[in-house]
């Protein structure tokens, strides 16, 4: 069975500090590693993708993989209340298999 | 580009009923995959297809429900007869080849009385 556990949270962290969520997955093999957010009512948006070990920034958001640990973490620096939401982690663990999604951690920025 | 279209986005109807819900991937993406989120079992999958022929349906939660896809540009989800325990956001979300990540449609909210 793979699997990928999130802690569901909530996480409440002021507004401009940094936000850290973080992902363990069951498989080794795996792949490649998303990260997801979802506003209340709305669909999975994709915010970072990351395919091989250390860190991957791209604007506010750093995503960290440490393949050997199976540990994949985002961060999320300068925290604002837009970025209130729920997190999904997910992880593809082979070729052209679906992604297997953590249920999700949710974050409040407080203002 | 549009990106995954799903059709309706509510549907409220009764118990018993036949549901279809209907969804449109991203053109070019030959991979498909319908999930149904609850609060409590979060993201679930139901069924992918690659190429238009399904893969894997142990997702599929009972008999009841069924899944098509005639061709590249559509797809259906059918629930017949549905039950109040049907009731959830059903997401479609598609993907090219490879390792590249799912676009996921707005869903459609079920709701089953």
């Amino acid at each position: 069975q793979k699997e990928v556990e999130q802690n569901s949270g909530p996480l409440s962290v002021p507004e401009g500090a940094i936000a850290s969520l973080n992902c363990t997955y069951s498989d080794r093999g795996s792949q490649s590693f998303f990260w997801y957010r979802q506003y209340s009512g709305k669909s999975p948006e994709l915010i970072m993708s990351i395919y091989s070990n250390g860190d991957k920034e791209d604007g506010r958001f750093t995503a960290q993989l440490n393949k050997a640990s199976q540990y994949v973490s985002l961060l999320i620096r300068d925290s604002q209340p837009s970025d209130s939401a729920t997190y999904l982690c997910a992880v593809r663990y082979s070729g052209n298999t679906p992604l297997v999604f953590g249920k999700g951690t949710r974050l409040s920025v407080i203002a | 580009d549009a990106g995954v279209i799903q059709s309706p986005r509510h549907e409220v109807t009764e118990m018993g009923q036949e549901v279809t819900l209907r969804c449109k991937p991203i053109s070019g993406h030959n991979s498909l995959f319908w999930y149904r989120q609850t609060m409590m079992r979060g993201l679930e999958l139901l069924i992918y297809f690659n190429n238009n022929v399904p893969i894997d349906d142990s997702g599929m939660p009972e008999d009841r429900f069924s899944a098509k896809m005639p061709n590249a540009s559509f797809s259906t989800l059918k629930i017949q007869p549905s039950e109040p325990r049907d009731s959830a956001v059903y997401f479609c979300a598609s993907t090219r080849d490879g390792n590249q990540p799912q676009h996921f449609g707005d869903g459609t909210r079920l709701s089953i009385l």
